[in-house]
């Protein structure tokens, strides 16, 4: 079976402050993929990344960053100087195995504060 | 190129009606997944199709059920509406099989009185 963790329900900071979002995932599959997406009001979810098992290779794209460890099997979220549009409900999710479908956490509702 | 559309956008329904929801996946997509999102459960997997076929199916009552069409479209189902099955609807296409992201739709909102 297959679970994702996002301990933190809700973050509130103020612009220009770094935020992580943490992410632990739970699989007995060695093949597997982990995402984020990000869900603004209008309810679209936003793909963010994409990360397999084999590489753990850390990765930014401008102010986002992600912190893959297989080790504590985590998948961090850290946006760097965040603005008022980062707002939002971001959602991490794993598809695993010959499995096609993917299975979020609950979410955590990030809001920054002008 | 276009997103995944969703139609209709919302609606209401009352008790004991059905309703059926449609998505166009993006251009090139054969993979379709549904998704239903609700505040308490959040977003869980209804059902996903690849070339017309039901590769995957949640965990979800007989109530539910879909198809795709030979252009990829996909249409889902719901009978016999239940309180419960007021929620945000997302469909998400995809190109690759498995492996690559899901892009989705702005969803279909669905109330039951």
């Amino acid at each position: 079976a297959q679970k994702v963790t996002q301990a933190q329900t809700e973050i509130s900071v103020v612009e220009k402050e770094d935020v992580t979002l943490d992410c632990v995932y739970e699989t007995r599959d060695t093949t597997y993929y982990l995402f984020w997406y990000k869900q603004p009001p209008s309810g679209e979810l936003v793909f963010l990344i994409r990360r397999n098992s084999f590489d753990e290779q850390n990765e930014i794209s401008g102010r986002y960053s992600w912190n893959f460890q297989k080790s504590t099997s985590s998948f961090n979220f850290t946006i760097t100087a965040s603005q008022v549009v980062d707002s939002a409900v971001y959602f991490c999710a794993l598809r695993s195995g010959s499995n096609y479908k993917l299975t979020f956490g609950k979410g955590t509702l990030l809001t920054v504060n002008p | 190129k276009a997103g995944v559309t969703q139609t209709p956008r919302y609606l209401i329904k009352t008790r004991g009606q059905q309703v059926t929801l449609s998505c166009s996946p993006i251009s090139g997509h054969r993979s379709v997944s549904w998704y239903q999102q609700t505040p308490g459960q959040g977003l869980q997997f209804l059902f996903e199709y690849f070339s017309e076929t039901q590769r995957n199916k949640g965990n979800f009552p007989g109530r539910f059920s879909g198809r795709q069409f030979s252009n990829s479209r996909s249409e889902m189902n719901v009978s016999t509406l239940e309180l419960g099955d007021s929620a945000l609807y997302l469909c998400a296409s995809s190109t690759e099989q498995g492996t690559g992201e899901l892009f989705f739709g702005e969803g279909s909102r669905l109330t039951v009185l």
